[in-house]
């Protein structure tokens, strides 16, 4: 079956520190995976996408196939970082369905 | 880009009575179309998808059913809303990589 597990609904830290959100997934075969942030009173948009391997407002994200794991990360977190964060996965058929984790909430002191 | 227009933003309806959410695309052609639920701890949930004109695919069992009556139109429908029925639906389009999604409807069923 297909899943996608984000274990922390909640991930508080302070300006400056470093920030790893983390996503597992369960799939059989090669999946695309995706990583969505929403921004308050914003639409969810696409934040970084596995295939692309770029950084996007400081944030990376690497697929390591042997943990079945796709956690986002950035060395430096800021204020404007606080979102929610989702990270969803793709089979390769033609539905182009995106399966979504629960959502981690990112919140950055000052 | 596209835009995905999505409404009413909130709507309170009582139990046992219809619903119609509307979801329309603008800025492509011959997208996937999806609706989910996001609930609270539960993250996004995909109710239904449709992959072109006059077809629907369920992914949960539920009160709620989908239609699709023009390439770009996507509509979410019940004939009698469940108190369960409450939450925050989202409409999306995806065409290649990128999946773009409405501003939601916050649906209160009372």
């Amino acid at each position: 079956a297909q899943r996608v597990t984000q274990p922390e609904k909640l991930l508080s830290v302070f300006k400056g520190a470093p920030v790893e959100l983390k996503c597992n997934y369960s799939y059989s075969g090669s999946p695309e995976l995706f990583w969505y942030v929403q921004y308050s009173r914003q639409r969810l948009q696409l934040l970084l996408r596995h295939i692309s391997r770029e950084s996007i407002k400081g944030f990376t994200a690497d697929l390591n196939k042997g943990e079945t794991s796709f956690h986002l990360k950035k060395p430096f977190a800021q204020e404007e970082d606080s979102a929610m964060y989702y990270c969803a996965l793709s089979g390769l058929s033609n539905t182009g369905k995106l399966i979504f984790g629960q959502g981690t909430t990112l919140q950055v002191k000052p | 880009s596209q835009t995905i227009h999505q409404w009413p933003a909130t709507l309170v309806q009582p139990v046992g009575s219809p619903l119609s959410l509307e979801c329309t695309v603008e800025g492509t052609s011959n997208p996937n179309l999806y609706w989910y639920r996001q609930a609270a701890g539960r993250g996004l949930q995909l109710l239904f998808y449709s992959v072109g004109i006059g077809q629907i695919s369920s992914e949960v069992p539920q009160n709620l059913s989908a239609s699709r009556p023009q390439d770009r139109q996507f509509i979410l429908s019940s004939k009698k809303l469940l108190l369960s029925d409450s939450g925050f639906y989202l409409c999306a389009s995806r065409v290649n990589t990128e999946a773009f999604f409405g501003q939601g409807t916050r649906l209160t069923v009372v």
